[in-house]
């Protein structure tokens, strides 16, 4: 079954680092999110991706992050300076299409850990 | 707001137990409801969804019933396994969006 990757599964960075978080999408999907979650929180969605542009994003998606489909594959998520707040488990995703009915296909996570 | 609120874990039971995970939304539109599990080490899965009042979803033996009057989207399972031990999440999509509105998610333990 199609899985979508992310790299790596955990990362320690100080804070005022920048950080790039990396996933790669099923194939054919053309539609890309990421969300987090903050440990004992709800997960959150932070943005989603179409066509090479965000569609959609919500408050947390301030200055500080930023998205890019490098190439053909890869969706990453860029933090410029990492702050403590920004310790999560960031997940990615993708879907074929658009809709409330349609579910995604979620990657196993990277652990953001800011010291 | 959209929101859900699903049952505080971790949960515990053993082998062959019943299992029921809560879940409650407001939804200011009329939303889809998706059960989603993680493993150890995996991403999340979808595990059932429904789109409309009193749809039942069903998977791996795992069942949640669309209740509109009750604003409900319960996880149950008659049986549960050692193998069903994971994080369960309760997510609405409203049929507008796009957007995932996941509750904090319930941890399943489950001893032989």
């Amino acid at each position: 079954e199609p899985e979508v990757t992310q790299t790596p599964s955990h990362q320690v960075t100080q804070m005022g680092q920048e950080v790039i978080l990396r996933c790669v999408p099923i194939s054919n999907h053309l539609y890309f999110y990421w969300y987090r979650q903050i440990l004992g929180q709800k997960v959150e969605f932070l943005v989603s991706f179409y066509n090479n542009e965000i569609s959609e994003k919500s408050e947390i998606f301030d200055d500080q992050f930023s998205v890019e489909r490098p190439d053909g594959s890869n969706f990453t998520l860029k933090i410029r300076s990492t702050k403590l707040e920004d310790s999560a488990m960031y997940f990615c995703a993708s879907s074929e299409a658009r809709g409330g009915s349609v579910s995604y296909t979620f990657g196993s996570g990277t652990r953001l850990t800011v010291v | 707001g959209d929101s859900v609120t699903q049952m505080e874990g971790p949960v515990t039971l053993s082998e062959e137990a019943f299992l029921t995970i809560n879940c409650t939304y407001t939804a200011t539109g009329y939303p889809s409801l998706f059960w989603y599990v993680q493993y150890p080490g995996e991403g999340l899965q979808l595990l059932l969804k429904a789109t409309k009042a009193d749809d039942k979803g069903s998977n791996k033996g795992f069942e949640a019933t669309y209740r509109k009057e009750t604003t409900s989207f319960h996880l149950e399972k008659g049986s549960v396994q050692v193998s069903d031990s994971a994080v369960y999440f309760c997510a609405l999509k409203v049929n507008t969006g796009n957007q995932f509105y996941f509750g904090t998610g319930t941890s399943l333990t489950v001893i032989p």
